[in-house]
């Protein structure tokens, strides 16, 4: 079985903060993949990122910076100088080998950034 | 560029009523398609999956059912809804095949409130 744990459930920080969201996940397949996605207040999920299990590499995009830990099993998401903008939840998510491309979800931080 | 429509928006229906949500996709063929709910505050929780026309998977055991009359077409239905089927209701795609696990992509959701 597989288990996504996001223990944040809620994050408060004030904006230009740099602020880390952490998941840790548990799965059997050897070849698994890892999501986060953003949840505005919209409601509508967002895609950021997919990473497969064999790319350790750390990846950057604007101020959004993902790492990759295999042997923590952990995948966490960090902002850097955070904006408002950014309040949301955040949902990290994890597929494994299974033929309908099921995703199964952390419980989501709640992030909000203050002015 | 794919795209996928949910509707209504929002819908409000008082208990032991019907149900019917509609979901398209638009730019892409033989999408896999998924129906969560989130509870309010809740992580997502995936209700029914779908790799082709006429072939469902459910996940959760529930008064709802779901229906792919067409290949880019997925409908979550309820003869009799009960005041627990509140929530919000999210469509979502993603590439057919398990091989290289493509990111689900969302639609913008229904939030059902049951009077």
């Amino acid at each position: 079985a597989q288990k996504v744990t996001q223990a944040q459930t809620e994050i408060s920080v004030v904006e230009k903060e740099d602020v880390t969201l952490d998941c840790v996940y548990e799965t059997r397949d050897t070849t698994y993949y890892l999501f986060w996605y953003k949840q505005p207040p919209s409601g509508e999920l967002v895609f950021l990122i997919r990473r497969n299990s064999f790319d350790e590499q750390n990846e950057i995009s604007g101020r959004y910076s993902w790492n990759f830990q295999k042997s923590t099993s952990s995948f966490n998401f960090t902002i850097t100088a955070s904006q408002v903008v950014d309040s949301a939840v955040y949902f990290c998510a994890l597929s494994g080998n299974n033929a309908g491309n099921m995703l199964t979800f952390g419980g989501g931080t709640r992030l909000m950034v203050k002015p | 560029s794919q795209t996928i429509h949910q509707w209504p928006a929002t819908l409000v229906q008082p208990v032991g009523s019907p149900l019917s949500l509609e979901c398209t996709v638009e730019g892409t063929s033989n999408p896999n398609l998924y129906w969560y709910r989130q509870a309010a505050g809740r992580g997502l929780q995936l209700l029914f999956y779908s790799v082709g026309i006429g072939q469902i998977s459910s996940e959760v055991p529930q008064n709802l059912s779901a229906s792919r009359p067409q290949d880019r077409q997925f409908i979550l239905s309820s003869k009799k809804l009960l005041l627990s089927d509140s929530g919000f209701y999210l469509c979502a795609w993603s590439v057919l095949g398990a091989a290289t696990n493509q990111p689900q992509h969302f639609g913008d959701g229904t939030r059902l409130s049951i009077l």
